[in-house]
């Protein structure tokens, strides 16, 4: 059971957009920096979104983050097949088990 | 930009310590602009952080983990390390190290499976 909660899975066409969500407490998303990472099938994550809506060099603006409360969500717009992967959203729990948290991932599905 | 590269013994049998070093290049581990860390990921599951270490040396473990954990840093080498005691077949899985920056792990080392079998 993860800290952070994500659908498990989202699905959209080619071209379409896609939100993925993340839901947490004040103890981390509610105080701390949310971070997005995409995960293509035997690799690596990769960082895709830091400090909530920023985005590191060299990845598509087609990638926005928001934070709300103690939401955040991934936006993806204009959906290619190369963006199937597994999606994580990460934070600081900043409770009593202090510490770096993950959601439990979402697949993302181009039909 | 940086790189991080896992290595160690991809096979450890139960009770026994996994150890695995993470060598980085491109950047110095004592720099204040960043901090590291490792996470692991079970086959077929999600991410979990293992815990991390500052270049001031301090530490920060998974309270899962912790009694069976130790992150130290050998600043000679460029390298930090991962020891995780008593290990069981829970424990298989494919163990990353990373870099921190902006509150965010934004370099990954390719990732190493480690197995836990006798």
């Amino acid at each position: 059971q993860s800290v952070l909660t994500q659908p498990p899975s989202v699905s959209a066409a080619p071209g379409q957009k896609v939100t993925i969500s993340c839901s947490g407490s004040s103890s981390n998303i509610g105080n701390n920096y949310v971070s997005w990472y995409q995960q293509l099938p035997g690799t690596a994550p990769k960082l895709l979104i830091y400090e909530n809506n920023k985005r590191p060099s060299g990845i598509p603006d087609r990638f926005s983050g928001s934070k709300s409360g103690t939401s955040a969500t991934l936006g993806i717009t204009g959906l290619q097949t190369g963006d199937e992967a597994d999606y994580y959203c990460g934070t600081w729990d900043s409770s009593l088990s202090a510490g770096e948290v993950f959601g439990g991932g979402t697949k993302l599905t181009v039909l | 930009q940086l790189q991080l590269q896992e290595s160690g013994p991809g096979l450890v049998k139960p009770s026994e310590t996994l150890s695995l070093t993470c060598t980085v290049s491109g950047g110095s581990i004592s720099s204040s602009s960043y901090y590291w860390g490792w996470i692991r990921q079970p086959p077929g599951k999600g991410l979990e952080w293992i815990g991390s270490i500052y270049y001031s040396g301090s530490t920060y473990y998974n309270p899962s983990l912790k009694s069976r954990v130790t992150i130290s840093v050998d600043t000679s080498k460029n390298q930090f390390s991962l020891k995780l005691s008593s290990v069981t077949a829970a424990d298989t899985a494919v163990y990353y190290c990373g870099s921190v920056s902006s509150y965010a792990f934004d370099y990954w080392g390719q990732g190493t499976l480690v197995t836990v079998s006798s």
